[in-house]
């Protein structure tokens, strides 16, 4: 069975803060997406990969950055929250663009 | 300029009643459509249809898809409680969406027992 996992369940920070979400899948899948999920909004793609150090923008870039240093791992940074980026953060990985394999997701919230 | 659209919203039934819930798209190069389901964490994968016409089949879950029509529908017999969940639609658009799934906003099912 695939298996991504997301750092945190749950995390907290206050507006200026750097966040680190860090996704980690054991499938040696090339493509790496990170989405957030808002009520009424559905997934929206903010970055993918698809293979280490190589990454493409989303829909919805602005106020994120990523990492994938190794192919096992991509990380999202927030280089300084806001209430704005209040979300669901769900990380997925696949070995072609459809049948994407998710994480529990993450959810944060910007005080 | 939504370009997968789900509907209804949400919904509310009986356990036991049978629901239908549609999705249409407007992606010219289209490859592929998914059904993806999510309880409280993350969304599993259901179907993915990528041929006009054919069923896809899973227990109490089927779906088809219309290509000509641009939509798919997802059937769910003798809903449970265990249904309970939001179902996500999500179409591959190929290169002209930068090879990268887009997903509806998807459909809020409540199967009360």
């Amino acid at each position: 069975d695939v298996k991504v996992t997301q750092s945190s369940r749950y995390l907290v920070k206050r507006t200026g803060e750097k966040v680190f979400l860090e996704c980690v899948q054991d499938m040696d899948h090339e493509n790496m997406f990170w989405y957030r999920q808002d009520p009424g909004l559905g997934l929206r793609l903010i970055y993918f990969s698809y293979d280490v150090k190589m990454k493409e923008k989303g829909d919805i870039p602005e106020g994120y950055s990523v990492s994938r240093e190794k192919k096992e791992r991509f990380s999202l940074i927030l280089e300084s929250a806001s209430t704005n980026q209040t979300s669901m953060y769900l990380c997925a990985s696949s070995l072609r663009v459809d049948t994407q394999y998710f994480g529990p997701g993450t959810r944060l919230t910007v005080l | 300029e939504d370009k997968v659209v789900q509907s209804p919203l949400s919904l509310v039934v009986h356990e036991g009643d049978t629901v239908t819930l549609n999705c249409s798209y407007e992606v010219t190069n289209f490859r592929s459509l998914l059904w993806y389901k999510q309880e409280k964490k993350a969304p599993t994968f259901l179907f993915m249809l990528t041929s006009s016409g054919i069923e896809k089949k899973s227990g109490r879950l089927s779906s088809i898809l219309d290509k000509k029509e641009l939509f798919s529908i997802l059937n769910i017999t003798a809903t449970q409680t265990g249904d309970s969940a939001v179902y996500l639609c999500a179409v591959d658009g190929g290169l002209e969406y930068g090879n990268k799934l887009v997903f509806g906003a998807g459909t809020i099912l409540r199967v009360k027992s």
